[in-house]
């Protein structure tokens, strides 16, 4: 198993311009969030997916758009990146409560810079 | 709402000697608590949880954590601490009402540095 997949690793963009950032995991989980990680916040919850065809926002949304088409993937868009957004986003998945342990498990990270 | 407070940026403590990272929670129902490390330029990594039952867990890596409902505390404990333990690491809490979809809520983080 491969377990959580992101691509790309770096990333930089200017300010407005759009991108993908891409999120596989190959364990079946029905589960997958997005997180952004920026230093002395910990991480936050930007959206989540509790099945294909299901997603909701989390605490910070705003500037981010997200599908899920399949168990497998789990995309994250960004429509027009503003500097605020640099940051590294990590994707994570899990098994639904009652199938599974609850516990995340986590992507490699993409690392954005917006300039 | 959850919440998590980890009051310590940063923890450093001598090999061999015992760690304690500490962690504190709020929740509106009852919590599902968690520990994560990360390594420098890594993913995080699952250590231990808490999900119901004894107060004691055991985790990865000889870690271990004691849940404390009169406290709503989760701390972190290691009784012989290695150099190689040096990493940060989140606290992480779900309401078990509330948190539907998973939703974990993170703490800021507490760097741990073991010397020799």
């Amino acid at each position: 198993n491969a377990g959580v997949t992101q691509t790309p690793k770096f990333q930089v963009l200017k300010t407005g311009q759009s991108m993908t950032l891409q999120c596989a995991q190959d364990m079946n989980h029905e589960y997958m969030s997005w997180y952004r990680q920026d230093p002395g916040m910990g991480l936050r919850l930007i959206h989540y997916s509790v099945g294909a065809g299901i997603t909701d926002q989390g605490e910070v949304p705003n500037g981010y758009n997200v599908s899920r088409s399949t168990t497998e993937d789990f995309p994250l868009r960004l429509l027009s990146a503003a500097p605020s957004q640099t940051s590294v986003y990590f994707c994570a998945s899990s098994y639904s409560p009652g199938t599974g342990g609850f516990e995340q498990y986590f992507g490699p990270g993409t690392r954005l810079t917006v300039t | 709402a959850q919440s998590v407070a980890q009051p310590e940026d940063q923890v450093n403590v001598a090999e061999g000697n015992p760690l304690t990272v500490k962690c504190t929670y709020s929740v509106s129902g009852n919590p599902y608590l968690f520990w994560y490390v990360q390594y420098p330029n890594r993913g995080l990594q699952f250590l231990l949880k808490y999900i119901t039952g004894d107060n004691l867990v055991k985790g990865s890596y000889g870690f271990e954590a004691e849940f404390n409902k009169s406290q709503t505390s989760f701390h972190l404990k290691k009784p012989s601490a290695l150099v190689s333990d040096s990493a940060l690491y989140f606290c992480a809490v779900r309401d078990v009402i509330t948190g539907g979809g998973n939703k974990l809520t993170f703490g800021t983080g507490t760097q741990l540095k073991v010397e020799l």
